[in-house]
């Protein structure tokens, strides 16, 4: 099964609503990091937060991390229809060459 | 440049020919990824470059998949003889070094026929 699974799958809310979406890992991190992707194409770095670090602010997005259950929460507050977006997790392995595994994403619909 | 860019960014191929896919890594940038995603999927890493060497081939899918670098520059993702599977969007990114933030570039479009 994937390193990073996000749940839910989909999620549909109204816009000035918050939207959370969930991450579980299941090896050591070195960090794990947030991307969004808009339309399938590129993908744009939202937040990272550290092994050693439990909660990181930016703008509307507050990340948490608790290693002891190796999951991750993102909350966007106050949500804006051009939030909509897909959301994945990537959580950066230790064992090895670094490099990130990245989730199946969560696909965010905000409704006007 | 200021981001990374890749190219082409669509292409349509027959099965069975071959196709490679370049990426311009941002200027400095020393440590480069190749991504695939398929429709609707996350990200599948591939290969990742720390200069011009490749530590970790391990997510190449087959022998049919081989890629370059040129010194801390240009990537090419070579598919050879392609198949209807191939299809899917390849992501380029590139970091300043190994591990951290990850910049994408907008990613090429693949379709096998």
């Amino acid at each position: 099964s994937q390193q990073g699974e996000e749940d839910p799958q989909a999620l549909s809310i109204q816009e000035g609503e918050n939207a959370t979406m969930n991450c579980s890992y299941k090896t050591s991190i070195n960090n794990l990091q947030w991307y969004r992707q808009n339309s399938g194409r590129g993908l744009v770095h939202l937040i990272l937060i550290r092994s050693n670090e439990r909660e990181k602010h930016s703008g509307r997005l507050r990340v948490t991390l608790d290693t002891s259950k190796k999951s991750s929460s993102l909350l966007i507050t106050a949500s804006r229809a051009a939030d909509t977006a897909s959301y994945f997790c990537a959580t950066e392995i230790i064992q090895g060459a670094q490099k990130l595994v990245f989730g199946q994403g969560t696909r965010l619909t905000i409704n006007p | 440049g200021a981001g990374v860019s890749q190219s082409p960014s669509n292409k349509v191929t027959e099965k069975g020919k071959d196709v490679e896919l370049r990426c311009d890594p941002i200027s400095g940038h020393t440590a480069l990824y190749w991504y695939r995603q398929r429709l609707g999927q996350g990200l599948e890493f591939l290969i990742y470059f720390q200069g011009n060497s490749a530590p970790d081939k391990s997510g190449l899918p087959s022998d049919r998949f081989s890629a370059e670098r040129t010194g801390e520059s240009v990537s090419t993702l070579t598919i050879q003889r392609t198949q209807q599977e191939d299809s899917a969007v390849y992501l380029c990114a590139s970091s300043r070094g190994i591990g951290g933030t990850q910049y994408f570039g907008p990613g090429t479009r693949l379709t096998v026929l």
